[in-house]
């Protein structure tokens, strides 16, 4: 069965400072991965995913991830946090027609 | 409207009660999920439906719950004899195809479900 892990429920970074949230997978096939973000009060939206091909994916408001078969990862990364990146992601593998999430990463960022 | 619209947005309930939750899908979109997230965890998968047949409904927890979609369209999530333990956020998506695979699945903001 396809599953992700995400470590460390809630995540609290200065703003200016590098967004870092890890994701490691588990998959029976070649994975198709994904990171949705969820704003407060709204649903969950895309961030970016890894299908195939370039394994360095660019998404949404300058954030980015990079599929590592060999130690089974695709890390969400940001440069430099912005007030407005407060809000819970959630990484997500494909497979049988159905996405599995990890348990969301609460982001907290301080003035 | 232009995404996925769910219905009620929040219902309280007594334990025992039925509830009906429903969904509105993106116009167009043939794939539809429902998904659950209880407090401190990801979604977890209810059922898929590819038109107007369930495809996959394994994630279903018992035979308290059931969900429809009679047209291809609109969705309905059914729970009979709830209990507290089926407190949670319900969610809804929808795509073109099977976006699980390889797309993207569009949320709706969800159904907050309380039982007392």
């Amino acid at each position: 069965a396809q599953s992700v892990t995400q470590l460390g429920s809630h995540v609290s970074v200065s703003e200016g400072a590098l967004v870092l949230l890890r994701c490691n997978y588990s998959s029976s096939v070649p994975p198709y991965l994904f990171w949705y973000v969820q704003y407060p009060n709204q649903g969950l939206q895309l961030l970016l995913k890894y299908t195939t091909g370039a394994t360095l994916v660019k998404g949404i408001n300058g954030f980015e991830a990079e599929f590592k078969k060999s130690e089974t990862s695709f890390h969400l990364t940001k440069p430099s946090a912005h007030m407005s990146d407060a809000a819970e992601y959630f990484c997500a593998v494909s497979g049988f027609n159905r996405l599995a999430f990890g348990k969301g990463n609460q982001v907290v960022v301080i003035p | 409207g232009a995404g996925v619209s769910q219905t009620p947005s929040n219902k309280v309930t007594e334990k025992g009660k039925y509830v009906e939750l429903r969904c509105d899908p993106i116009s167009g979109h043939t794939a539809l999920y429902w998904y659950r997230q209880s407090l401190g965890q990801g979604p977890e998968f209810l059922i898929y439906f590819q038109g107007t047949g369930a495809a996959d409904d394994s994630g279903l927890p018992n035979d308290r719950f059931f969900a429809v979609r009679p047209e291809g369209s609109v969705s309905t999530l059914k729970i009979q004899r709830t209990e507290r333990g089926d407190s949670a956020v319900y969610l809804c998506a929808s795509s073109f195809g099977a976006g699980a695979d390889t797309g993207e699945l569009f949320f709706g903001e969800g159904s907050r479900l309380t039982v007392l």
